[in-house]
């Protein structure tokens, strides 16, 4: 079964709004969370890391107020993005690392479409 | 800054054939996922390698590493229209730190 859960799978929204999306550890806890992003027919960007119980650190280039995170839980991450233009639009994935083993989970993605 | 380059970028094969996926670093890497994504979806963890020389198989599915950790292949033994998909190879960027940089990825069709 799915080991990471994001939602919402796909959403559209006005240019000017905001829009936030959960990513959740269902099998364990995670300190630590991952958020990429993936433009058509390109690989994925890792946009910054979440953590919990303290401030997200982000990739060169991410700006850290246009995309909130909140590691609200051990299980929960929320990435938020803020005052949204058409060229956010993109897929969003977020991983989840198993401490013990190093293996790395995605999220089925969110697909951001930006009006 | 590491780089992973994967070859071939697509290929078409044969129902019941093998074939083989490179991924090429220009650093030593540290920890090297295979991971496998339909267009639109989620990636799906396949396998990851750590040690120099270390192999792993799941099904018909089989990952290496090799000695001077700066290549990794997947192969696939007898394809299925089921492998079909986007591979994908990610190396953790900084050691341990769980941030993956990915090559562009192998897309694979598989005919019936």
């Amino acid at each position: 079964g799915a080991v990471v859960s994001q939602h919402p799978s796909w959403v559209i929204c006005k240019s000017g709004t905001s829009v936030k999306i959960e990513c959740r550890s269902l099998d364990f806890q995670a300190t630590t969370m991952f958020w990429y992003r993936q433009f058509p027919k390109q690989s994925l960007m890792l946009m910054a890391t979440s953590n919990e119980g303290s401030k997200a650190t982000y990739e060169q280039g991410v700006e850290k107020d246009k995309f909130l995170i909140n590691h609200a839980s051990l299980t929960l991450s929320t990435l938020t993005v803020t005052s949204a233009h058409p060229e956010d639009s993109s897929f969003y994935i977020c991983s989840v690392r198993r401490e013990n083993t190093g293996e790395l989970f995605f999220g089925e993605g969110s697909r951001l479409t930006v009006l | 800054s590491q780089e992973l380059e994967q070859s071939p970028q697509s290929l078409i094969v044969q129902e019941g054939k093998n074939l083989t996926i490179n991924c090429t670093s220009s650093k030593t890497l540290y920890g090297l996922y295979w991971y496998k994504q339909k267009y639109g979806e989620g990636l799906i963890f396949l396998m990851m390698l750590q040690k120099g020389g270390e192999e792993k198989s799941h099904e018909k599915i089989t990952a290496k590493l090799d000695e001077k950790k700066q290549q990794s292949s997947l192969h696939i033994t007898a394809s299925q229209p089921s492998h079909a998909g986007i591979y994908l190879c990610g190396a953790d960027s900084s050691g341990n730190t769980g941030k993956l940089i990915f090559g562009q990825g192998t897309t694979l069709q598989v005919k019936p």
